[in-house]
């Protein structure tokens, strides 16, 4: 089993600062099925990146993926007020099927 | 533009089943490359997948719940559903539905409900 590491736990930085968050994967995976979710209180996670570096549609491109193996990296060029939330990588195996997330992030200010 | 809105009871009894219905609108669930998934986050936790299922009715679940699980589908309502069997208070959380893209965003889900929560007490 895969296990997704997030760090650091929590991130307090300030609007207009680069944010940078780190995820680790236990063994070495496919950055094609790596992914990055924001979460907002009491709202549905939000698809950001896929496939370890593409962002989603509607995503602004402040946010970018990157990284591969087992070491994976979500950066937020210059924080806007809205991207203060929770962030989670997430990883999709092909053989045996199954999603594992990281613990999570929170991003504050 | 495709919407998925979950549906079913917010309180269920510790030993019963848990079910629940998510209604896809705005597009197909016949369509092929997406498989339609169910999610839950407990309380002030993280993410945790339950399982999926195609639109030809092959599923996938998550080895931990396997036993108590069963994904569905009804074409004809454009839904899925999900069943969890035995539940617990440990069951308790916000449950999601959601839909993974295989091809597109190499099963990155790009369209989420906005979440039901089912506590179980008696």
């Amino acid at each position: 089993e895969i296990v997704l590491t997030q760090s650091p736990g929590t991130l307090s930085l300030s609007p207009g600062e680069r944010a940078t968050l780190s995820c680790r994967a236990s063994q070495s995976v496919s950055s094609k099925y790596l992914a990055w979710y924001q979460q907002k209180p009491g709202q549905a996670p939000r698809l950001l990146i896929y496939g370890a570096s593409s962002r989603a549609t509607g995503i602004p491109d402040r946010f970018s993926g990157s990284g591969s193996g087992t070491d994976f990296t979500l950066a937020i060029s210059r924080l806007e007020p809205e991207d203060f939330a929770i962030y989670y990588c997430q990883h999709h195996d092909t053989s045996p099927r199954e999603y594992t997330f990281g613990q999570g992030t929170k991003l504050e200010i | 533009q495709v919407q998925l809105q979950e549906s079913g009871p917010g309180q269920v009894k510790p030993s019963q089943t848990l079910s629940l219905t998510c209604t896809v609108s705005g597009g197909s669930f016949r369509s092929g490359g997406y498989w339609w998934t169910w999610i839950r986050q407990h309380p002030g936790r993280g993410l945790e997948w339950i399982g999926y299922i195609y639109y030809s009715g092959s599923t996938y679940y998550n080895p931990s719940l396997k036993s108590r699980v069963t994904i569905s589908k009804d074409m004809s309502k454009n839904q899925f559903s999900l069943k969890l069997s035995s539940v617990t208070a440990a069951d308790t959380a916000v449950y999601y539905c959601a839909r993974a893209d295989e091809y597109y965003n190499y099963y990155g889900m790009d369209v989420w409900g906005q979440g039901t929560t089912v506590t179980v007490s008696s």
